[in-house]
């Protein structure tokens, strides 16, 4: 089945303790994207990848990192979570050449 | 930045009534996409619209870009329970790489 996954679906942590999100796709997509979902501000985009070995910042990529060394997985990587970064966080996929994201299942984050 | 403002954030219907969102940007847009959003779930692309006063239909479902390419509209007619969810528009710029989400309009009704 063509999907998008993420791991973990839920995670409590406390500020300053390392943490990663994975996000794996199997429908070879060249593009994937990290997004925070907040009551009021709608999806924000933190950072995308057009290709292994390319990822750009988005709108609200302070505090995260991302890496892209094989064209399925595209970690999420919070150096040092603050609780300002308690939020609900997709991860979404697309083919090059169209427009149309697949959407993880959602990981929701507390930081206390 | 880049910014596409959207409206209403909430709307309460009736089960039949219709129902419109609407975003707008002060920017020319390349393209607009929707999404939905049920509760609890992730978002699931609906549509996109390229073209300078395209519309688009799918079932009681109309999507307009307009003429100016500045605006975009969600219109379902007679709305059923299983219309519940969140709606967004997004679009993208800079080659498309980066994607900007409208806030969403949240979409309940009474049975």
């Amino acid at each position: 089945e063509a999907q998008v996954t993420q791991n973990p679906r839920y995670l409590i942590t406390v500020t300053g303790k390392k943490l990663t999100v994975t996000c794996s796709q199997n429908m070879n997509h060249e593009y994937m994207s990290w997004y925070r979902q907040d009551p009021g501000l709608g999806l924000r985009q933190i950072y995308y990848s057009m290709n292994v070995e390319v990822t750009d910042k988005g709108d609200v990529p302070e505090g995260y990192k991302v890496s892209r060394k094989e064209k399925r997985n595209f970690p999420l990587i919070l150096e040092s979570p603050s609780p300002n970064q308690t939020s609900l966080y997709f991860c979404a996929s697309r083919p090059s050449g169209t427009e149309t994201q697949y959407f993880g299942p959602g990981t929701r984050l507390l930081v206390l | 930045g880049q910014q596409v403002m959207q409206i209403p954030q909430y709307q309460h219907v009736q089960e039949g009534e219709d129902f419109t969102t609407y975003c707008n940007s002060s920017t020319t847009l390349s393209n607009i996409q929707w999404y939905k959003q049920r509760p609890g779930g992730h978002p699931v692309f609906l549509i996109q619209l390229v073209k300078s006063g395209e519309v688009k239909k799918q079932k009681r479902l109309t999507f307009q870009f307009g003429e100016a390419k500045k605006n975009s509209s969600l219109h379902i007619t007679a709305t059923q329970t299983t219309d519940v969810g969140t709606y967004f528009c997004a679009s993208g710029y800079s080659s498309a790489s980066k994607i900007i989400f409208g806030s969403g309009t949240r979409l309940s009704i009474r049975p």
